[in-house]
């Protein structure tokens, strides 16, 4: 089954202890991307990728570091998670930049940073 | 500038109705593609229709139709004979020429179905 996949799916975890959430996608895409969904303001662009060893800057980078070793994972690094990175994240993948393509999402990890 | 306003924050139909999702959009590129996605309580996102900006008929996908009125910028969701299961939030998104490479989305519309 095609798939993007997200773990852990719900992390509470305390400020300053640096974590690691991972993604992998099974479609051989290209571009892959972090969201992070807040109340009343949707969802946002942390960092995407266009290919391996190629990334950049989304609308939110602040606090949030990626890597792309390999074309199917995609991990988020919060070096030293703040509260105000409290929120629900979202890996995405498509198969290129162009306009019409489908960015498909992972499951979600709602994470809590006390 | 990519904007994505959708006017409705919440709305409530009664079962087997049809409703309307509003959006409106706004970009200086002739090239973009608008789509809509699901989010039910258990918080997933979930891909369920796509319009090109190129394309001269209205996208539909089963219950799903869009209705595109290019000169109006705006991208409406209908969705025919609403089900209980239909209660989510939806999310309208765009993607166009300047910023290819993300989705900008709206705020979302909260939609109950009722029994």
């Amino acid at each position: 089954e095609a798939q993007v996949t997200q773990n852990p799916r719900y992390l509470i975890t305390v400020t300053g202890k640096k974590l690691t959430v991972t993604c992998s996608q099974n479609m051989n895409h290209e571009y892959m991307s972090w969201y992070r969904q807040d109340p009343g303001l949707g969802l946002r662009q942390i960092y995407y990728s266009m290919n391996v060893e190629v990334t950049d800057k989304g609308d939110v980078p602040e606090g949030y570091k990626v890597s792309r070793k390999e074309k199917r994972n995609f991990p988020l690094i919060l070096e030293s998670p703040s509260p105000n990175q409290t929120s629900l994240y979202f890996c995405a993948s498509m198969s290129g930049g162009w306009v019409t393509d489908t960015q498909y999402f992972g499951p979600g990890t709602r994470l809590t940073v006390l | 500038a990519q904007k994505i306003t959708q006017t409705q924050p919440g709305m409530f139909v009664q079962e087997k109705e049809a409703v309307t999702l509003d959006c409106t959009y706004d970009t200086s590129d002739q090239s973009y593609g608008l789509f809509w996605y699901k989010q039910p309580s258990s918080g997933e996102m979930i891909f369920l229709i796509y319009q090109g900006s190129y394309d001269e008929q209205n996208a539909t996908e089963g219950r799903y139709s869009l209705n595109f009125q290019k000169a109006r910028k705006s991208a409406n969701l209908v969705i025919s004979a609403s089900q209980l299961g239909d209660s989510a939030m939806y999310f309208c998104a765009m993607r166009d020429l300047q910023g290819a490479q993300k989705l900008v989305f709206g705020q979302g519309t909260r939609l109950t179905i009722n029994p």
